[in-house]
């Protein structure tokens, strides 16, 4: 298994400029997220997906979309990207369920500056 | 809602020394609590989680952590530090019984190891 794959692992965008991170992960799970870690913040949830075809916002979902069409892929979408969204960028999955314990599992990070 | 609170964004100590780590919560329900490490430019490795089992919590690496409810904390400790512990560590924590896969995590705390 690869588990949680993500790329590209660094971008540097102008301002104004659009682009997706792609996050994919070969472990069936249902339940991914979006994460961005900045500097004395820790890590904050962009956006979530509790299966193919079902996504929420999380606590900065502002600025960026998206979508789950697949199990597998969960792409984030920057339409109009912003200095303030330069970050590292984190996609992890997880089963779902509201009962026990589920861990999430890490991709490695997309760093992310925007000019 | 939920929070965490890590004191001390940057804790140094030497090697060979006790590593003592601090993390507080806040939770209107029973918690789970989780200590993630990340070296430097990878993603987040699981050290140990509290699902409501035993308090004293033992991890990868001889890491531990105990839930004290009294306190609200969460602590984690290694009796004696190696250089290869060099990380930033972040404190997390997501509703029991609920769904785990939100996780809200503290600002991280960057440990220094000094020889």
């Amino acid at each position: 298994n690869a588990g949680v794959t993500q790329t590209p692992k660094f971008q540097v965008l102008k301002t104004g400029q659009s682009m997706t991170l792609q996050c994919a992960q070969d472990m069936n799970h249902e339940y991914m997220s979006w994460y961005r870690q900045d500097p004395g913040m820790g890590l904050r949830l962009i956006h979530y997906s509790v299966g193919a075809g079902i996504t929420d916002q999380g606590e900065v979902p502002n600025g960026y979309n998206v979508s789950r069409s697949t199990t597998e892929d969960f792409p984030l979408r920057l339409l109009s990207a912003a200095p303030s969204q330069t970050s590292v960028y984190f996609c992890a999955s997880s089963t779902s369920g509201t009962s026990g314990y589920n861990e999430q599992f890490f991709g490695p990070g997309t760093r992310l500056t925007v000019l | 809602a939920q929070s965490v609170t890590q004191l001390g964004s940057h804790v140094s100590v030497s090697e060979g020394a006790l590593v003592l780590l601090r993390c507080n919560y806040s939770s209107s329900v029973p918690p789970y609590l989780f200590w993630y490490v990340q070296y430097p430019n990878q993603g987040l490795q699981l050290l140990l989680k509290y699902t409501s089992a035993a308090t004293l919590v033992k991890g990868i690496n001889g890491f531990e952590a105990e839930f004290k409810k009294s306190e609200t904390s969460f602590h984690l400790t290694k009796p004696s530090a190696h250089m290869s512990d060099a990380a930033e560590y972040f404190c997390a924590v997501s509703p029991y019984g609920g769904a785990t896969n939100k996780l809200i995590f503290g600002t991280g705390t960057l440990l220094a190891v000094q020889p």
